[in-house]
Formats: C-alpha cells, structure tokens, sequence
C-alpha cells in the first residue's frame, strides 16, 4: 500500500515550453501533496504544499507563476513548469500524506519515484 | 535555509562494517524520520521517531534522538553493498505538515 506514482520519470523539453508532471496516489486519497525539487548529491528542497480543492502554499523564493500547482483531486496533484529555463532542469519529486493519517501526530509522507526534467 | 546539518557527508565502508550517520536540526519538533534515497529514484522511509522517544529499532536500524542536542543518529548494523545509498533525516514540528530535510550521507558500501 501507500504508493505514490510520478510521470513522466524523465522528460527532455526546449526552452520556453512548459513541461507538466502528474504526481499520483495510487492506493490511498491524499489531502496534502508536496513537491520537493532536488539538485545533484543535494537534499530536497520543499518546494509548495498543494492542497486539494485550494490554492497551493508556495515557499518562500519559489515563483507561483513558474511552478503551477494543481491538486483537483484526491488522487492526483499536478506541477507545471512554464517557460521552461536551462536552470529549471532538475529532479522533481512528490509526496503525498494518507488522508486516513492526517490527524495523527506523525507526518509519514510516501514519496513518488521522481521527475528528472532537462531543459535545452 | 532551514535545513539541518548531517555527518558524514560521505561513508565508504566494507560490507559486514556497521555505518553511523549523524543528524543535528535546528527547531523543536514533533518526530523526525530518517529516509534513504537510491541514485535517481525517490524516497523510500526508514523509520520514525517521536519526540518523546529516544531510542527505536527496526531490523538492521537503529536510530538514536537527543531532543537536548538536537540530534539524531542512524545506525545500520551489518551492512550489505544493497545499502549503498544516499539517506536523509526529516523532521517536521514547527512548521506544521511540512518536512525540513538534512543535507544528506552518502553511503557506499564494498563488496
């Protein structure tokens, strides 16, 4: 159970294109979606908190108007990436919280496989 | 940034060796987690511990919390070449849901 499914896993787009990732949770409803971004050998970067039926909580530093977020259901979280610069490509990565565990006091989230995006 | 310290940065051991890997955070907080990361590939959960513990073990795991250092330690015990990977600590607390990830070991271990 708890699995979080990513696509596409790699994705090599032209600059100035936009590149859209889906993030889904296959066995579980998921109120809460994280996108992370994560550089070579570095940790992950939170990126927003998506939240479904409401507008994602971007961090700070992290244009809203470059990275959409969409979470139109409980199941599925979407980011796109618009414009797409050289210095946009990265590895993306999702997770998502069980929405059966939302109101205990742990925060186990359950990550997607990954998003590699180059951009040329 | 809020993002904690970990060390090593990297670890070469020989398999059978046991590997320590150490994580200190910044803020109180609820539970912190350890993850591990293959090359390319998402995260896959280790273990968590909460605030109020200080010592959980789960299979060849062992991690350690020291609310009072602000640290915790991850050991493998037995280590296979099957553990090389990169492994990351994550707490969360202060900032709600959210996971504040550590820099990260990157662990390697000979066959």
């Amino acid at each position: 159970g708890a699995v979080v499914s990513q696509h596409p896993s790699r994705v090599i787009c032209k600059s100035g294109t936009s590149v859209k990732i889906e993030c889904r949770s296959l066995d579980f409803q998921a109120t809460t979606m994280f996108w992370y971004r994560q550089f070579p050998k570095k940790s992950l970067m939170l990126m927003a908190t998506s939240n479904e039926g409401s507008k994602a909580t971007y961090e700070q530093g992290v244009e809203k108007d470059k990275f959409l977020i969409n979470h139109a259901s409980l199941t599925l979280s979407t980011l796109t990436v618009t414009s797409a610069h050289p210095e946009d490509s990265s590895f993306y990565i999702c997770s998502a919280r069980d929405l059966r565990t939302s109101g205990v006091s742990y925060n186990e989230q359950f990550f997607g496989p990954g998003t590699r995006l180059t951009v040329l | 940034s809020q993002q904690g310290e970990e060390d090593p940065q990297a670890l070469s051991i020989q398999e059978g060796e046991n590997a320590t890997m150490n994580c200190s955070y910044k803020t109180s907080i609820n539970n912190l987690q350890w993850y591990r990361q293959n090359s390319g590939r998402g995260l896959v959960h280790l273990i968590l511990i909460r605030s109020n513990e200080r010592e959980k073990h789960s299979g060849r795991l062992r991690v350690t919390l020291d609310t009072s250092k602000k640290s915790s330690s991850l050991l493998i015990t037995a280590s296979r070449a099957a553990d090389t990977a990169s492994y990351f600590c994550a707490t969360d607390g202060e900032y709600g849901n959210k996971l504040v990830f550590g820099a990260g070991t990157i662990l390697r271990v000979k066959s």
